[in-house]
Formats: C-alpha cells, structure tokens, sequence
C-alpha cells in the first residue's frame, strides 16, 4: 500500500513569495490533516478535512494560509507571502474513519 | 487548551536497557497513541490504546492506559539501536468528536549508545 505521500519534500524560497506544499492521502481514507513541526512548538494542528470539506481550520495561524481538498486524493496547503518564521516541516496526515493518523515523510520549507 | 506532557525529555541509554517514559494531561482522553518519529521522516503509529487501564504490547513495546485516563506510559524493553528517535504520545480529547484530532505530547528523544 502506498502510503500518505507529500511534495515536495525540501522546498527553499525567498521571503514573499507563494509557497504549495501537496498531499495524496491513501486511498481510502476520508479524513486530511495538515500538521506543521517546530523545534519550539512540537507538532500543531494547522486544519483537518472529513469526506474533503474543511471541518478545524482554528489553527491555520493567518490569512496567508490557506487550505484545499478539491478531491478525496488530492490537498495543497498555500502560504502566500512566505515569511522566515514560516520555515518548518509540514506533515499531511490521512485517516479512514476514527482510525489512527498515518503521517506522510513531510515537506521541510525553509524561507529566507 | 489541552496539554500532553512527557517525560524525561530525552534519554540516553544504552544498548540492551529497558527504556520507560510516561505521558501527561490536562484532561481525560478516551484514546491514547504512541507514535515514533525517525529523523527526515514522519511519525509512524507504534501502539493504541482504547480503554483505560488496558495494557498492550507490540514486540519489545508495551503501553499502559492510565486508570485515570490522564495518563499512559510506554516501556521498551532490550533496547537496540534502531530504537533512536522521538517518541510521542497523543490523543483526541473526549469532546472532540473524532478520534483523529489529534494533540500531540513534547516528545521523548531517545540516544542509544552501543
């Protein structure tokens, strides 16, 4: 089975400019979460979607972010402008039901 | 908002020692997990727990759910190298409505010298 799969997996920008992190969740599974990981604030729930309708987005930290699932196999999150303090690794995470997460290898964005 | 605190928050051992570490909450969770995350990669669920009190085991792992439902703990035993890495706890809490809203612990590193 493939699993949660995430691009790109390094991603390295200048400050200002549009990034789209991307998530194909496995197959099956009705629910997407997208989780950002910091050194200070461990792993944050940014925003989660149920059957591809955004259900939590209480932790998408500003209006640069932002979040779709325009099907049940495909979802980008967008920051637009980047800034410095966006630079972390960002998991996408999949479930079916009220099963555990499986988490995707993640995408390190670095903004300068 | 909830809070999960583990401890220690890193341990160096070595090769061959039981490891233990424990999770702590703020509030009553009706799930507990415990995921492992190897470096350049994402957590990968290692054990469930899905009644307080209940005790499982998956090869040298073994988690408990607390009797009070603000804890859980996760022991390895005759740890070996592979073993490195940062081991969360994390649970939805009871009012969420979804087993899947996770909150995620600090994290426990663990260093396994040979």
């Amino acid at each position: 089975d493939a699993g949660v799969i995430q691009s790109p997996r390094h991603e390295v920008t200048e400050m200002g400019q549009e990034v789209t992190l991307r998530c194909k969740p496995i197959s099956g599974h009705n629910s997407l979460f997208w989780y950002r990981q910091t050194m200070m604030r461990g792993l944050e729930l940014l925003i989660y979607f149920n059957n591809n309708v955004p259900i939590d987005d209480s932790g998408m930290p500003e209006d640069r972010f932002s979040a779709k699932m325009p099907n049940a196999s495909f979802s980008t999150l967008k920051i637009q402008p980047s800034e410095p303090r966006d630079s972390a690794v960002y998991f996408c995470a999949s479930s079916r039901d009220y099963s555990p997460l499986h988490f995707g290898n993640g995408t390190r964005l670095t903004v300068t | 908002g909830q809070q999960l605190n583990q401890s220690p928050q890193s341990m160096f051992i070595q090769e061959g020692e039981d490891v233990s570490m424990n999770c702590t909450s703020s509030s009553i969770f009706n799930t507990w997990l415990w995921y492992k995350q190897d470096p350049g990669e994402g957590p990968v669920l290692l054990i469930a727990l899905y009644k307080a009190g209940e005790l499982t085991s998956n090869g040298r792992l073994t988690a408990q759910f607390g009797t009070t439902r603000k804890d859980s703990f996760l022991n390895i035993s005759a740890s070996i190298p592979s073993d490195v890495g940062i081991y969360f706890c994390a649970g939805p809490s009871i009012n969420t409505g979804t087993a899947s809203k996770l909150t995620f612990g600090t994290g426990t590193r663990l260093q396994v010298t040979l």
